[in-house]
C-alpha cells in the first residue's frame, strides 16, 4: 500500500522560509497519471491547496501564495518538497502531502503541524 | 473565502438523512464532473468519501452517496451513526491555473 509521510522542521521563524519532504513509499512518485500535492489547514480552520507537481513535471500554485511557493521533486529518492519563502503567523498549519487526479486526493500523509514564531 | 461554499454545521439524529450542499461556480463544479467530498475527524488526516461526483471508494459505506446540479454538489449521508459525527470537505477540480479549490467545511453533529 502507497503512504505518503511528511518530514521537516515543526517551528519556523517569521521571515524565514519554510521547508517540508514528503517521502513517498510503496510506489513511485513517476506514476502516469498522478499529480503530488500539498494542502494546509490552519488550527481550527479548513483545508487550502497549496501546489502540486504533474508526472510531467508541470507544477501548479494557489494563485494566492504562488509568489511565495516553490514545489520541487527528487525522483531518486521518491521525494518531493514544498518551499515557502517569508513566512508569518498565517502560514502557521498542519500541512498534509497527497496523491491526487483530476478528482481525488485519495491516498493522504499523516499532516505535519508548522508553527511560525519567533 | 473558500472558493466552495458549504454551510458551517448540520446536525441530525441517529437513523436520519441529512444533506450537505456544496455550490462553486461554471468554472468548477458547474464544468467539471471532479466533485469529491472527505470527511475528517480531529487530528487526523482527511477521509475520501465519494469522488467524481457520485463514486463510493471501496471500503465506504453506500449509506454515503453524492450528486450534483448545476453549480452545486450535495453528500447524502442515510442511517446517521454516530461515528459518522466529523467535519466534511468537498472539492472540485476547476479551470485555470489554479487546479483545485475546497470548500470551507461543515461541521456534522449527530444529536
Amino acid at each position: 500500500q502507497l503512504q505518503l509521510q511528511e518530514s521537516g522542521p515543526g517551528l519556523v521563524k517569521p521571515s524565514e522560509t519554510l521547508s517540508l519532504t514528503c517521502t513517498v513509499s510503496a510506489g513511485s512518485i513517476s506514476s502516469r497519471s498522478f499529480y503530488w500535492g500539498w494542502i494546509r489547514q490552519p488550527p481550527g480552520k479548513g483545508l487550502e491547496w497549496v501546489g502540486s507537481f504533474f508526472y510531467s513535471g508541470t507544477t501548479y500554485y494557489n494563485p494566492s501564495l504562488k509568489s511565495r511557493v516553490t514545489i520541487s521533486v527528487d525522483t531518486s529518492k521518491n521525494q518531493f518538497s514544498l518551499n515557502l519563502s517569508s513566512v508569518t503567523a498565517a502560514d502557521t498549519a498542519v500541512y498534509f502531502c497527497a496523491r491526487h487526479s483530476e478528482g481525488p486526493f485519495d491516498l493522504w500523509g499523516q499532516g505535519a503541524l508548522v508553527t511560525v514564531s519567533s | 473565502q473558500s472558493a466552495l461554499t458549504q454551510p458551517a454545521s448540520v446536525s441530525g439524529s441517529p437513523g436520519q438523512s441529512i444533506t450537505i450542499s456544496c455550490t462553486g461556480t461554471s468554472s468548477d463544479i458547474g464544468y467539471y464532473n471532479y466533485v469529491s467530498w472527505y470527511h475528517q475527524h480531529p487530528g487526523k488526516a482527511p477521509k475520501l468519501m465519494i469522488y467524481d461526483v457520485s463514486i463510493r471508494p471501496s471500503g465506504v459505506s453506500n449509506r454515503f452517496s453524492g450528486s450534483k446540479s448545476g453549480n452545486t454538489a450535495s453528500l447524502t449521508i442515510s442511517g446517521l451513526q454516530a461515528e459518522d459525527e466529523a467535519d466534511y470537505y468537498c472539492s472540485s477540480y476547476t479551470s485555470g491555473n489554479t487546479l483545485v479549490v475546497f470548500g470551507g467545511g461543515t461541521k456534522l453533529t449527530v444529536l
